[in-house]
């Protein structure tokens, strides 16, 4: 079966600081994706950053970056330079066709 | 510009009245999702089509219908809602053809509708 853990119910963090979200997986599926998605209070679903389980580099989009360990079955997400529009909720989602997804993480960014 | 669009954000429902929430996209994406989001958790899948082939998951109540009438609309059917079924409710989609490694399909997400049942 496919699990996927986010261990951190919230995160504070300073403004112009980077933070890193943990997210750790389980599967038996030799081909999966990996996917960050946040979500503001108004509750759109907001596509981050995408990791195959083949690609051999870690995804970076802007100052999203995707910390893949695939031996430790970890997929963190680093944001670089907090901003205040960041505070959210992010996701961690697993699948190919279809996305198991983790119970999220608060962010809270601070000035 | 947006590619996908769901109607209304809100809805407001009784109790075992039937309502109906849309989604439409502009990507021409060929696999379209269902998901319920409850307060404080994860969205969870409830149905999905590729093209016109109909998925529903194993858990997704009988209460939940589904139509596609065509690739840009799809459907949620809450044939007689409960005041459990009050969630969000987030369209995505999808395409098969997204190039990049085999069988993963990046997903899109609407909005969502926010379903109130009173």
């Amino acid at each position: 079966a496919q699990k996927i853990t986010q261990t951190q119910p919230g995160m504070f963090v300073q403004e112009k600081e980077a933070v890193t979200l943990d997210c750790t997986y389980d599967t038996s599926d030799p081909s999966y994706g990996l996917f960050w998605y946040k979500q503001p209070s108004s509750g759109e679903m907001i596509f981050l950053i995408y990791q195959g389980s083949y690609d051999q580099q870690n995804a970076t989009e802007g100052r999203y970056s995707l910390n893949f360990q695939k031996a430790r079955k970890s997929a963190n997400l680093v944001i670089s330079a907090s901003q205040l529009g960041d505070s959210a909720m992010y996701f961690c989602a697993m699948g190919t066709d279809k996305l198991i997804f983790g119970t999220g993480t608060r962010l809270q960014v601070f000035p | 510009d947006a590619m996908v669009i769901q109607n209304p954000r809100y809805q407001v429902t009784q109790f075992g009245k039937p309502v109906t929430l849309s989604c439409s996209q502009t990507l021409n994406h060929n696999v379209m999702y269902w998901y319920q989001q409850k307060s404080s958790q994860a969205p969870k899948l409830l149905f999905h089509y590729y093209d016109k082939d109909f998925n529903n998951e194993a858990d997704t109540p009988d209460n939940f219908q589904s139509r596609r009438p065509n690739t840009s609309f799809c459907f949620l059917d809450i044939r007689s809602p409960g005041l459990g079924d009050a969630a969000m409710y987030l369209c995505a989609t999808s395409s098969d053809s997204s190039g990049g490694q085999d069988d993963i399909y990046e997903q899109y997400f609407g909005p969502g509708t926010r379903l109130t049942v009173t």
